[in-house]
């Protein structure tokens, strides 16, 4: 049982890229999260999606997006890295209490 | 939106003292109340929760208390250890268990001076 998985853990990228961070669960959880923690900020909600096939915006959509085809991935999606999207990203999902993947550091330069 | 704030932004207290962070939210239909650690470099971890029918809650060294009227709750940590210092945040959602998501504090980075 891994729980929540993200992939990649660490990603460098220039201005203008474009990439996808995967999260998995294996939980069978029906609610999946992604936020951003930025040096200060605490975590900040993205995009969420309460079940395979919906996804709603967060606190902080614009410049991603996301995609639940499948119950145990949420896939999020930059199609323009900025400099300003460069933070640790942290997917989790819930059915109940939210649990937290690993982290993803991405550097956008 | 709900508006989380958080106090204070450090704590530093000796080694089997008290220790107490504070949180206000805005929204008065927000009913749980989350409360995470963070170790340098690790994902948050779920510490203990409330929810908005009960006044406190306790586990261990570790209690939430929660006033509705005054829309604030707070984390209590008795017999402090080298071993909390860390990063808590507290979090706050309208739906339940936070299926829309959770709105968190900025955090409190706890020092425990031995």
């Amino acid at each position: 049982n891994a729980g929540v998985t993200q992939t990649p853990k660490f990603r460098v990228l220039k201005t203008g890229q474009s990439m996808t961070l995967l999260c998995a669960q294996d939980m069978n959880h029906e609610y999946m999260y992604w936020y951003r923690q930025d040096p200060g900020m605490g975590l900040r909600l993205i995009h969420y999606s309460v079940g395979e096939g919906t996804t709603a915006k967060g606190e902080v959509p614009d410049g991603y997006n996301v995609s639940r085809l499948k119950k145990q991935n949420f896939l999020l999606g930059l199609e323009s890295a900025a400099p300003s999207q460069t933070s640790v990203y942290f997917c989790a999902s819930s059915q109940g209490e939210q649990y937290f993947g690993p982290g993803t550091r991405l550097t956008v330069t | 939106g709900e508006n989380v704030e958080q106090h204070p932004s450090t704590l530093s207290v000796q080694e089997g003292d008290s220790a107490v962070i504070k949180c206000t939210y805005s929204d008065s239909a927000s009913n749980y109340f989350p409360w995470y650690k963070q170790e340098l470099g690790k994902r948050p971890q779920l510490i203990i929760d409330i929810r908005s029918n009960v006044g406190e809650k306790k586990d261990q060294r570790i209690a939430v208390t929660l006033n509705k009227t005054a829309k604030h709750f707070s984390l209590h940590i008795t017999e402090t250890q080298p071993e909390d210092s860390a990063v808590y945040f507290c979090a706050a959602s309208d739906s339940g268990g936070g299926a829309d998501g959770l709105t968190f504090g900025k955090g409190t980075h706890l020092i425990i001076q031995p």
